[in-house]
């Protein structure tokens, strides 16, 4: 089966630093993806983890651990524009499609 | 590069009635895929087209359907609306397909049944 869990809500404060954790059980595995959605908007690609360790892309970075099913998405310098729901999605193997987590809808407070 | 686009937005309904939503991948992109996001079960999968082809099928009754034409637009029918069809419906699009690339949402139509 396919199973990708995230905490539903998570608050922060503008400049401090966040945590988002994904814990995933599914069939294939060929990378995991990070996406950010706005309210009312279409989710926008963040980050890709194919192979263990952590990715970093400016205030963003991912990290992924196999072996665990467990990826998480750390967000630095936090702005309010940062307040939006965070995807995590399995990509499985060759022929499988996109699975996604239920989101991690963040406030970021001023 | 445009991005992907989705006709109409909005859309309000009558359970029973049925509704079409369109498509338009990045250019050069010729996988299209369909989802559903509703509040209570998130993003789940409905289907992929490439190259006019279906090649994928989430767990969605027969209802809903989709096709694909041969400039990779595609589309995708609901029939005998229900009000649990209500939801916004987005589509991505890539390459070859979602299974090799990351894929590009649409903006979606937001879909209401009443």
């Amino acid at each position: 089966g396919q199973n990708i869990d995230q905490p539903t809500e998570m608050t922060a404060t503008e400049g401090a630093i966040v945590q988002i954790n994904c814990t995933y059980q599914t069939s294939g595995f060929n990378g995991l993806f990070w996406y950010q959605q706005h309210a009312g908007e279409a989710p926008t690609f963040l980050s890709y983890n194919v192979l263990d360790g952590l990715e970093e892309k400016g205030r963003f970075s991912s990290f992924l651990s196999r072996s665990k099913g467990y990826s998480y998405l750390l967000l630095k310098e936090l702005q309010m524009k940062d307040s939006a729901s965070y995807l995590c999605a399995v990509r499985g193997n060759y022929g499988q499609n996109f699975v996604f987590g239920p989101g991690t809808r963040l406030s970021v407070l001023p | 590069k445009a991005g992907v686009t989705q006709t109409p937005r909005y859309l309000i309904k009558t359970r029973g009635q049925q509704v079409t939503l369109s498509c338009s991948p990045i250019s050069g992109h010729r996988s299209v895929s369909w989802y559903q996001q509703t509040p209570g079960q998130g993003l789940q999968f409905l289907f992929e087209y490439f190259s006019e082809t279906q090649r994928n099928k989430g767990n969605f009754p027969g209802r809903f359907s989709g096709r694909q034409f041969s400039n990779s637009r595609s589309e995708m029918n609901v029939s005998t609306l229900e009000l649990g069809d209500s939801a916004l419906y987005l589509c991505a699009s890539s390459l070859s397909g979602p299974s090799q690339e990351t894929q590009y949402f649409g903006p979606g139509t937001r879909l209401l049944v009443l």
